[in-house]
């Protein structure tokens, strides 16, 4: 059971426009999501985070959105950079302990 | 800046050998991961622990056992290789409190032959 989804595999965007990328979920019981980012042979960096009981957090050029009776987050990068191409994953935390539940990813291009 | 450091990044094992990766972080973490990432699926836990000498199972255990001797240390064990634990695997720590993120190693890929 896929507690936390990212239902596109791939995302490609122009430079400098702006890149969504979405995760839905299904645990009521999460309290804390994550955005982490994945360069080929590195692991994943900690990107933003928001709280549940928050709808938006924004940090420079990210922002990520909660929308709880939906289920539904998405990172936002404004503009986007060829160095943002990479690897996105959504993470949930449970109300117990600190353990996270992973999407698939989301690979993003960002085309010069 | 926190630093977690997987012993290999590259190992190549054969079918039914005991194999060994090591992470250590050096933040003082109490908790560790294990995750091993393929491709359309994920990261997946594997095992974690909170404390020295404790552990917990997570989603995908089977085939695989952990050691936290020291609180910096924690080992992943994969008992007897199969074909299909080939794959990338991902050490994490982080500290307890609400809203401290995991931080990640650069991996280990392994290849069971």
């Amino acid at each position: 059971d896929q507690q936390v989804k990212q239902n596109s595999p791939s995302l490609s965007v122009q430079e400098g426009r702006i890149s969504i990328l979405n995760c839905d979920y299904t645990n009521s019981m999460f309290d804390y999501f994550l955005w982490y980012k994945k360069y080929p042979a590195e692991g994943p960096t900690f990107l933003i985070s928001i709280s549940s009981i928050k709808d938006k957090n924004e940090d420079g050029r990210f922002t990520v959105f909660l929308n709880k009776s939906a289920k539904h987050l998405s990172l936002h990068i404004v503009p986007s950079q060829p160095g943002d191409s990479a690897v996105y994953f959504c993470a949930a935390r449970g109300t117990s302990g600190s353990r996270l539940t992973f999407g698939e990813g989301t690979q993003l291009t960002v085309n010069p | 800046d926190v630093k977690v450091t997987q012993s290999s990044r590259y190992l190549v094992k054969r079918t039914g050998e005991k194999v060994f990766l090591e992470c250590v972080q050096d933040m003082d973490h109490e908790n560790m991961f294990w995750y091993r990432q393929d491709p359309g699926l994920g990261l997946r836990l594997i095992y974690f622990s909170y404390d020295v000498k404790m552990k917990e199972k997570g989603d995908i255990p089977e085939g695989y056992s952990v050691s936290r001797e020291k609180k910096e240390r924690f080992s992943l064990i994969l008992e007897s290789a199969s074909t299909n634990q080939t794959s990338m695997y991902l050490c994490a720590s982080s500290l307890t409190q609400v809203g401290q993120p995991q931080h990640f190693g650069d991996g280990t890929r392994l290849s069971i032959l």
